[in-house]
């Protein structure tokens, strides 16, 4: 597609769940990048994966939080037992190559837990 | 204390007005400097980017950056209705691995 898509673009779900992003980069670009922006946070990195390295998990608040890159393409954050604080909304952004300098950002899917 | 420190705003402006939205920061090792814009419910979207200190010029934007001061700036030249977003500054250091560090953002609203 001509940019990075992310769905869904909006998520409810209640405390105690296990929720499902889905990213899907801009075609050719090799690393991917999570990250979840708060009310009055900024944008907080979570994870980075590049081509078939391992991926930096340096940014994952906790253990509920994982995520993965099938086939060098789409990516998946889950999230597992969800939590009131972990509501935000969750971006995507892909780049062409590992130097990361220019990052182009999806939509985000807005969580909300109840 | 964060690593990257901007005033969230909101900034209000008249329509034609000089725009200046500054960023500071305390990691001396940033090395690549940006500048995002975003609309509301919308991704960000890259603005402009600079390396190391300097000034450099698109259109109607200007970025400075400052590392003796650890200071950054973004100048919006006549400005429109049209750029009001949120504006978020985002580094990066060389070869420390690939995030970006962003600062919380600072809402503008251009007024007619």
């Amino acid at each position: 597609g001509a940019g990075v898509s992310q769905s869904p673009s909006n998520k409810v779900t209640e405390k105690g769940k296990d929720v499902e992003l889905r990213c899907d980069p801009i075609s050719g670009h090799t690393a991917l990048y999570w990250y979840r922006q708060s009310l009055g946070q900024g944008l907080e990195f979570l994870i980075y994966f590049q081509g078939n390295s391992a991926p930096d998990k340096s940014g994952l608040p906790s253990d509920r939080f994982s995520a993965e890159r099938t086939g060098g393409s789409v990516s998946t954050l889950t999230i597992q037992r969800t939590q009131q604080e972990d509501s935000a909304v969750y971006l995507c952004a892909s780049s062409l190559e590992g130097g990361g300098n220019i990052q182009y950002f999806g939509a985000g899917t807005r969580l909300s837990v109840l | 204390q964060k690593e990257v420190e901007q005033d969230p705003g909101p900034l209000s402006v008249p329509e034609g007005a000089i725009v200046s939205l500054n960023c500071t920061y305390s990691n001396s090792a940033f090395q690549y400097f940006m500048w995002y814009r975003q609309y509301s419910r919308k991704g960000p979207e890259l603005l402009m980017y600079t390396y190391s200190s300097g000034n450099k010029e698109d259109g109607r934007f200007t970025a400075q950056v400052d590392k003796s001061s650890k200071y950054i700036s973004l100048f919006i030249r006549d400005s429109q209705p049209s750029d009001s977003a949120t504006y978020l500054c985002a580094m990066k250091v060389t070869g420390g691995g690939n995030k970006l560090t962003f600062g919380t953002g600072t809402q503008l609203k251009v007024e007619l």
